[in-house]
């Protein structure tokens, strides 16, 4: 079956650069989560979309923007990146629905020197 | 606001055995679904189980089983017979309906589980 296809897996950037991570839902899924994990922490939901509007806004930097498309695939741009962005970002996808598991992508590692 | 608490230090069971991971919640809204994930230490997070607020009966799915205690909030994780490939840290998280539908997930801190052979 089909996964969530997150690229680039690891990525490595200098400070105040920009880096683009891409995910690619499950087909036909609608709603598109993105996550970061700091080390050693637990996963923090940076914002969500549904049919291609923001469904939802969590704790995600001003520095940071995203979209999705109209094939669904969805982009986080970050930009002035800091030490402290270094984590592992998760996309997820899911149908929608009330109780609807989010299926998680394998993750992009990102480091910021 | 929802809120997931893990508090067990790094758990270890003997291979074959049972093991119980403790999740405990707070949330205002009056349905919601509890989850668990298990993350390996090669990162990526895998969906084990599913309980929704107004189901009747404790999920199942295979060696995981989920010990849903509404009215104290719990929400407990049980392994049985543990295997080697268990060893992971393990994730309880909740979605709640207050957002919508499409409602992002709260995690807890995790707990480490350790398998011995």
């Amino acid at each position: 079956a089909a996964g969530v296809i997150q690229s680039p897996r690891h990525l490595i950037k200098e400070k105040r650069e920009t880096a683009t991570l891409k995910c690619y839902p499950i087909p036909r899924h609608d709603t598109v989560y993105w996550y970061q994990q700091g080390p050693g922490q637990d996963p923090q939901f940076l914002i969500s979309f549904y049919e291609k509007m923001q469904s939802d806004k969590g704790s995600i930097p001003d520095r940071f923007s995203a979209q999705q498309f109209s094939d669904y695939h969805s982009e986080l741009n970050m930009s002035s990146l800091e030490l402290g962005d270094s984590a592992l970002y998760f996309c997820a996808s899911s149908l929608g629905g009330l109780y609807i598991e989010q299926f998680f992508g394998p993750g992009t590692r990102l480091t910021v020197l | 606001a929802q809120k997931i608490t893990q508090t067990q230090p790094g758990m270890f069971v003997q291979e074959k055995e049972a093991v119980t991971l403790d999740c405990t919640y707070d949330t205002s809204d009056p349905s919601y679904g509890l989850f668990w994930y298990k993350q390996p230490s090669s990162g990526e997070m895998i969906f084990l189980i599913y309980q929704g607020s107004y189901d009747q009966q404790n999920a199942t799915e295979g060696r995981y089983s989920l010990n849903f205690q509404k009215a104290r909030k719990s929400a407990n994780l049980v392994i049985s017979a543990s295997q080697l490939g268990d060893s992971a840290m393990y994730f309880c998280a909740m979605r709640g309906t207050n957002t919508g539908a499409n409602s992002k997930l709260t995690f807890g801190k995790g707990i480490t589980l350790s398998v011995r052979p």
